[in-house]
């Protein structure tokens, strides 16, 4: 599994953007970038994923850099309940999901 | 996104007794099953992975004879703690992956967890 590396937490007011980094600069060719989000007391939940090309779905964007070496995860309008925190893991279609530290987010008002 | 039922979402139980946790998959198969832990404050750690009809392979440092595991069906994991103990108390999460090897489908979600308390 590649390292990933992300900040220990961020900031950011209700409905402006959360921009959130990602590391992988050992990430390897067939190895996917993973994001997932857990909310305080509940089981981790699945946010997107993408390979080389930037994804977008109905809870957030992908921006994978062209080396691969870095993503951004962008939650367009982030709210309340998108206080968590953000893991970002980067392994093969048939392994299993390892979890580091992660980003904790913190939406204010 | 695909649904993963877990059961109970709280137990608490004397110290020697045994409890099971079940995991569900609802509208998917899931040939392979995950079972986390996770202290407070602290992030999950995988205990065991599992294939429908074979047995669980445990990460290094997980007593087997402890934490049984069952994956019967495709549909569902069963993990059992035996003979708990306080040191046991913990949040316990049940992952599935949908999909199969190569997918890029291949997408493991969620139960929304146990929290286990061993008196």
């Amino acid at each position: 599994d590649a390292k990933t590396t992300q900040p220990p937490s961020m900031d950011c007011a209700e409905g402006r953007a959360a921009n959130l980094p990602c590391n992988h600069s050992t990430i390897s060719g067939n190895e996917y970038v993973y994001w997932y989000r857990q909310i305080h007391s509940q089981g981790p939940q699945y946010i997107i994923h993408g390979l080389k090309n930037n994804e977008t779905n109905e809870m957030a964007s992908l921006i994978i850099t062209e080396d691969r070496k870095s993503s951004t995860l962008i939650l367009p309008h982030a709210t309340l309940r998108d206080t968590a925190v953000y893991y970002c893991i980067g392994i093969g279609t048939a392994s299993k999901l390892t979890f580091g530290t992660g980003t904790r987010l913190q939406v204010t008002l | 996104g695909a649904v993963v039922s877990q059961h109970p979402s709280w137990v608490i139980c004397k110290s020697g007794t045994s409890v099971k946790i079940e995991c569900r998959s609802l509208d998917f198969q899931a040939t392979t099953m995950f079972w986390y832990r996770q202290f407070p404050k602290q992030s999950l750690m995988l205990m065991a992975t599992s294939n429908e009809g074979s047995k669980a392979t445990y990460e290094q440092g997980v007593e087997k004879d402890k934490f049984l595991i069952n994956h019967a069906s495709l549909t569902l994991s069963t993990l059992t703690v035996t003979s708990a103990h306080p040191e046991d108390s913990s949040f316990y999460i049940c992952s599935a992956r949908s999909g199969t090897s190569g997918s890029a489908k291949n997408i493991q979600y969620f139960g929304a967890g146990t929290r286990l308390s061993v008196l």
